[in-house]
């Protein structure tokens, strides 16, 4: 059974990078049936898909937060990657980690990590 | 992009009864549509895909229907358990996008 988990700092300093990786064990991450994805989710708030990426490396990423994100992968350590660039508060959120499957051109997401609260504050 | 708004906000039922929870797209999304539960505390859990299909380990209790822009989640007789927040999500336009979500509570 697959299972994904968020590892990175807790706190992040307004103007500084949120980097998070995500460890997923249980699964092939080289397998060509899944993109690995980042959700996050405001405190109270819905879900905002942020982006995702395939085992060979092809991302893709929300418009709304394209300029500022980059996703890569290390299929060696079995992990994915999220650095995002230039925070202000209103990048405090619960971010996930999350596989989608390639069944269909866009993906659903069938199995997540538990979460990590980033909270950006100097 | 594709907007998904969920009603009601809250849905207050009680243990036994039937809950229906409506989705609906800005614009077609066929029938790419999914249906999540999220208790609190937790990741969200996929129930429903291909906006009619129940993932894994999923009660039958659990349906979904619908097709284009408007979707429904019907819980047929809640469970204790089932009170929690569900998120539709569509995966047919770019970029991807989640409703608001309705909150099943307690009557």
């Amino acid at each position: 059974q697959v299972q994904l988990q968020e590892s990175g700092p807790g706190l992040v300093k307004p103007s500084q990078t949120l980097s998070l990786t995500c460890t997923v064990s249980g699964a092939s991450i080289n397998s060509g049936s899944y993109y690995w994805s980042w959700i996050r989710q405001h405190p109270g708030k819905g879900l905002e898909w942020i982006g995702y990426i395939y085992y060979s490396g092809t991302t893709y990423y929300n418009p709304s937060l394209k300029s500022r994100i980059a996703i890569s992968v290390d299929t060696s350590k079995k992990q994915f990657s999220l650095k995002l660039g230039s925070v202000t508060a209103a990048d405090t959120a619960v971010y996930y980690c999350a596989r989608g499957t390639t069944l269909t051109p866009l993906p659903s997401f069938d199995s997540w990590g538990q979460g990590t609260l980033v909270t950006v504050s100097s | 992009e594709t907007v998904m708004t969920q009603s009601p906000a809250t849905l207050s039922v009680s243990p036994g009864e039937r809950a229906t929870l409506s989705c609906r797209a800005s614009q077609s999304v066929s029938s790419n549509l999914a249906w999540y539960q999220q208790k609190p505390g937790r990741a969200p859990r996929l129930l429903i895909y291909g906006a009619s299909t129940r993932a894994t380990g999923i009660p039958a209790r659990f349906s979904g229907s619908g097709s284009g822009t408007e979707f429904t989640l019907t819980i047929s007789s809640l469970q204790s358990e089932d009170f929690a927040v569900y998120f539709c999500q569509q995966y047919n336009n770019w970029p991807l996008t989640f409703g608001g979500g309705t909150r099943v509570e307690i009557k």
